[in-house]
């Protein structure tokens, strides 16, 4: 079974700050990754997916993801916070076949001015 | 095209008492995902529905139960409630069930508290 680590709970970065989370997965063959995004009273919002060809993923808002089998990491980054992207970030994982996802506990971002 | 949208969105319930809590996807979704989300545990997958049939099961008591009607919609039910149980509970729908390849959309969620 596939599982996900998100080693960070909280950051905090200042507004324009460069950003990356981090997401280490366990699964025997290419997996399928997701970042999602949760901000406070909401449900998730998807940011990107990676599934396969191209590691270097682009999403929405401006962020970007890059899936590195070697070190089974799959990082979220972003160069440049704004105040609106305080949120918390999940990773997922999924495996091939009719399997659900298995989520990161997630990490929590706060931005500073 | 109208989100994800879950039905009631805050509840307060004792011990003991049963709950429901209703889904409505995406429109011509046919496959819904509920999951529990906790501080502790994160997001946990409860099950997922698609034409009416229970496809995949999460690591749940059986008083997690679920089901899906012919127009989609889907419920979730929870008997005899227990502390433990507050939570919010996410509905998330996609357009068939091809697996986590599938993107997932999710409603805003059904906040329960559990006196």
């Amino acid at each position: 079974a596939q599982s996900v680590t998100q080693p960070d709970i909280h950051i905090t970065v200042s507004e324009g700050a460069s950003l990356e989370l981090r997401c280490n997965y366990s699964y025997g063959a290419t997996p399928y990754l997701f970042w999602y995004v949760q901000s406070p009273g909401q449900g998730l919002q998807l940011l990107l997916k990676y599934f396969s060809g191209d590691t270097l993923v682009q999403g929405i808002k401006g962020f970007e993801a890059e899936f590195k089998r070697s070190q089974s990491s799959f990082n979220l980054r972003k160069p440049s916070v704004h105040w609106s992207d305080a949120a918390e970030y999940f990773c997922a994982v999924g495996a091939r076949g009719n399997t659900p996802l298995v989520f990161g506990k997630g990490t929590r971002l706060s931005v500073i001015a | 095209k109208a989100g994800v949208t879950q039905t009631p969105r805050y509840l307060i319930k004792t011990r003991g008492q049963q709950v429901t809590l209703s889904c409505s996807p995406i429109s011509g979704h046919r496959s819904v995902s509920w999951y529990q989300q906790t501080p502790g545990q994160g997001l946990q997958f409860l099950f997922e529905y698609f034409s009416e049939t229970q496809r995949n099961k999460g690591n749940f008591p059986g008083r997690f139960s679920g089901r899906q009607f012919s127009n989609s919609r889907s419920e979730m039910n929870v008997s005899t409630l227990e502390l433990g149980d507050s939570a919010l509970y996410l509905c998330a729908s996609s357009l068939s069930s091809g697996g986590a390849q599938e993107t997932q959309y999710f409603g805003p969620g059904t906040r329960l508290l559990v006196l």
